[in-house]
C-alpha cells in the first residue's frame, strides 16, 4: 500500500520559513516524480512544485518560484519542501503527492499538513 | 496550461445523469485525471488517462475526451456522490494544473 506522510507544518509569521517533509513507502520511490500540491481554505488544489525521479529536475508554480525549493533523498524515500519568505496567501493544507505523469498517471496523495502564515 | 471546468456548480436529483466538462487551453492528449473531494478529505482519484476507471470506483463514473475537451459523467447520481470534482492535467511536469472545480449537490 502506498503511504505518504507529511510533517513540518505549523504557524509561522509572514516572512518566515518552514520546511515540510514527506516520508514515502509502499512503492519504488526512486522511480517516481514527486510533487507538492496545496489547497487554501475553501479553494481548489493548486500545484506548487515537482521534482523528477532522480532529483535532477525541479519545477515550480509561478506563485512560489524563487521562494520555495523542492528536494528529495532517494536513500531515505523522502521529499522535502523548503518554504522561505512566506506570505499570508501561502496559508493552505500542503499535500505530498506521487505525481501523475505520462508514464505513471495514477497519483497518490498524503493526508496533508496545515501551514498557517499569520 | 489553463484548465477551465464547467459548470462551477450544479444541482441534480438522485438518479439523474450528470456531466462535467474540462477544457484545456492546449492539446494535452489523454493526460487528464478526475478527482472527487468531500469536505475535510483528500481528493480521491476517479479516472486516469482521461477514460480509465481507478480500482474500486463505481462503474457509474466514466470519463471521455482527448486533446482539449474532456468530460466526467455520473450515469445515475447517488446521494454519496455529493462532493466537489476536479480535473488535473499532467501532460507537462513543468506546469501541472487543476481545474477550478464543480460542486455537485442534490436538488
Amino acid at each position: 500500500e502506498v503511504l505518504l506522510v507529511e510533517s513540518g507544518g505549523g504557524l509561522v509569521k509572514p516572512g518566515g520559513s518552514l520546511r515540510l517533509s514527506c516520508a514515502a513507502s509502499g512503492f519504488t520511490f526512486r522511480s517516481y516524480a514527486m510533487s507538492w500540491v496545496r489547497q487554501a481554505p475553501g479553494k481548489g488544489p493548486e500545484w506548487v512544485a515537482a521534482i523528477s525521479n532522480s532529483g535532477t529536475y525541479e519545477y515550480y508554480a509561478e506563485s512560489v518560484r524563487g521562494r520555495f525549493s523542492i528536494s528529495r533523498d532517494n536513500a531515505k524515500n523522502s521529499v522535502y519542501l523548503q518554504m522561505n519568505s512566506l506570505r499570508v496567501e501561502d496559508t493552505a493544507v500542503y499535500y505530498c503527492s506521487r505525481a501523475a505523469t505520462r508514464t505513471f498517471p495514477r497519483d497518490r496523495w498524503g493526508q496533508g499538513v496545515l501551514v498557517t502564515v499569520s | 496550461i489553463q484548465m477551465t471546468q464547467s459548470p462551477s456548480s450544479l444541482s441534480a436529483s438522485v438518479g439523474d445523469r450528470v456531466t462535467i466538462t474540462c477544457q484545456a487551453s492546449q492539446d494535452i492528449r489523454k493526460f487528464l485525471n478526475w478527482y472527487q473531494q468531500k469536505p475535510g478529505k483528500v481528493p480521491k482519484l476517479l479516472i486516469y488517462d482521461a477514460s480509465n476507471l481507478e480500482t474500486g470506483v463505481p462503474s457509474r463514473f466514466s470519463g471521455s475526451g482527448s486533446g482539449t475537451v474532456f468530460t466526467l459523467t455520473i450515469t445515475s447520481l447517488e446521494s454519496e456522490d455529493i462532493a466537489t470534482y476536479y480535473c488535473h492535467q499532467y501532460d507537462d511536469l513543468h506546469a501541472l494544473t487543476f481545474g477550478g472545480g464543480t460542486r455537485v449537490d442534490i436538488k
